[in-house]
C-alpha cells in the first residue's frame, strides 16, 4: 500500500525558513520509475508545483520560487525534505507531497498517489 | 513556463447531466494532460492521465480527449459523487495546473 505523509510546522514567523518532510512508504524512492514533487494550494486557490526530486538525486524547481526553494531525498528512511526560505504571509497554504509515476516508453508522468497535506500559516 | 486555463470557473449540474470542462495550453503540449478531481479538505485524485487514459479504478463515465492545446474531460452522467474541483495539469515542461473548475449542484 502506497503512503505518502506530510510532516513540520503548522505555524511559521514572516523571513523564517520552512521545513516539510514526506515519509513514505509502499514504495522506494530508487525506484527508476517513481520520484516525489512538492506541491501547495492556498486556500480557496489552485494547485502550484514547487519542487521534485528524481531517484537519481536529480532535482527540479519552479521558475518563480527556485530561490527559495531546496529539496533532498534520504532514501534508506524513506523521507523527502523541503525546505523554504524567507517565508511571507502570501505562502499560507496547505503543502501536499506526491509521487510521480514514469512511463519511459511514452514519456508521461503523472501524479498517482498524495499525502494529505499539511496546512502551514505564515503570521507573526 | 506553460500556462493552462480552464474554462468555466464553475458550473452548475444536476444528477444525470452531461457536463464538458475545457482546458487550454498556452503552447503545444501534445498528449501530455492530467486531470485530478479534489474534494473539500482532501488531496486531489488523478482521473485521467495521457489525455485520454482513465485512471485505474476512476469510473467509466469519465473521459479525456484532445491533444496539442485544447482538452476536454467530460463526465457522462454525472453522480452525486462527482460534486468536486477539477484541475487539469500539463506534464510537457515541469508541472502546471489549471485554476480549476467547480462543479456544484
Amino acid at each position: 500500500q502506497v503512503t505518502l505523509k506530510e510532516s513540520g510546522p503548522a505555524l511559521v514567523k514572516p523571513t523564517e525558513t520552512l521545513t516539510l518532510t514526506c515519509t513514505v512508504s509502499g514504495f522506494s524512492l530508487s525506484s527508476a520509475t517513481m520520484g516525489v514533487s512538492w506541491i501547495r494550494q492556498p486556500p480557496g486557490k489552485a494547485l502550484e508545483w514547487l519542487a521534485h526530486i528524481f531517484s537519481n538525486g536529480e532535482e527540479s524547481y519552479s521558475t518563480s520560487l527556485m530561490t527559495r526553494l531546496t529539496i533532498s531525498q534520504d532514501t534508506s528512511r524513506g523521507q523527502v525534505v523541503l525546505t523554504m526560505t524567507n517565508m511571507d504571509p502570501v505562502d499560507t497554504a496547505t503543502y501536499y507531497c506526491a509521487r510521480i509515476q514514469y512511463d519511459f516508453s511514452t514519456g508521461h508522468t503523472n501524479f498517482d498517489y498524495w499525502g494529505q497535506g499539511t496546512l502551514v500559516t505564515v503570521s507573526s | 513556463d506553460i500556462q493552462m486555463t480552464q474554462s468555466p470557473s464553475s458550473l452548475s449540474a444536476s444528477v444525470g447531466d452531461r457536463v464538458t470542462i475545457t482546458c487550454r495550453a498556452s503552447q503545444n503540449i501534445s498528449s501530455y494532460l492530467n486531470w485530478y478531481q479534489q474534494k473539500p479538505g482532501k488531496a486531489p485524485k488523478l482521473l485521467m492521465y495521457g489525455a485520454s487514459s482513465l485512471q485505474s479504478g476512476v469510473p467509466s463515465r469519465f473521459s479525456g480527449s484532445g491533444s496539442g492545446t485544447d482538452f476536454t474531460l467530460t463526465i457522462s452522467s454525472l453522480q452525486p459523487e462527482d460534486f468536486a474541483t477539477y484541475f487539469c495539469q500539463q506534464s510537457y515542461s515541469s508541472w502546471t495546473f489549471g485554476q480549476g473548475t467547480k462543479v456544484e449542484i
